[in-house]
């Protein structure tokens, strides 16, 4: 089946290390996007990408970094720089960025923990 | 900037319909208004989307008012599988067509 699959699932990350997390989409979508959700609040973007080889900070980049070398992967860094880590990740794409008529699918998202 | 507002929660009584407003009164003439759902510790899913006319599929339906500054979301017959956070959220030209997702509402259903 067409999807998003984000790993790990669950991950903890001790002070200082960087982490990276896994998002790869067989969708054929041009667009990928990295949110952070802290609980009971909403999305936030980190980052996306628009097309392979290209992307842009979103609202809170500071302490992350990204890759779109492929199509269909689109890997975020948490670097030791992000000092307040813990949260919700979500990966997801869309067909076109710039599209308003076009869904946009997520992964069941990856839980970071710092210890 | 496009922005949305919804009340942060709502109850319901299960198998009674829900409607679930959001207000968008700084909309573009060429923006789809889009509803997600979230479930606990999952990545939101699709709801439904629509332009201008009102719109129905399995899952909901959308009502866009006539100057699309707001629409509602009706799921018909709640269960408590529908207990959610829900998204109303529209595209914003001037942040470079990012999506704006605000708080939601929780959606609460009781038995």
């Amino acid at each position: 089946d067409g999807g998003i699959t984000q790993s790990p699932k669950y991950l903890f990350r001790k002070e200082g290390q960087n982490v990276t997390l896994s998002c790869e989409q067989n969708l054929n979508h041009d667009a990928m996007y990295w949110y952070r959700q802290d609980p009971g609040q909403g999305l936030r973007l980190i980052y996306y990408s628009q097309i392979v080889n290209d992307f842009q900070k979103g609202d809170i980049a500071e302490g992350y970094s990204v890759s779109r070398e492929k199509k269909e992967s689109f890997p975020l860094t948490v670097t030791s720089a992000q000092k307040n880590p813990t949260a919700f990740y979500l990966c997801a794409s869309k067909r076109g960025h710039r599209s308003s008529g076009n869904t946009i699918y997520f992964g069941e998202g990856s839980w970071l923990t710092v210890v | 900037d496009a922005k949305t507002t919804q009340p942060n929660s709502m109850e319901s009584n299960e198998e009674e319909p829900v409607h679930l407003p959001c207000n968008h009164s700084t909309i573009s003439g060429t923006d789809y208004i889009h509803w997600y759902r979230q479930l606990p510790s999952q990545g939101p899913e699709y709801v439904i989307h629509g332009l201008t006319s009102n719109v129905n599929n399995r899952m909901a339906s959308l009502a866009i008012a006539e100057d699309r500054k707001s629409s509602t979301l009706i799921l018909h017959r709640a269960t408590l599988r529908d207990a959610a956070v829900y998204y109303c959220i529209l595209r914003d030209v001037d942040s470079n067509y990012q999506l704006i997702w605000g708080a939601g509402t929780k959606l609460i259903i009781k038995p």
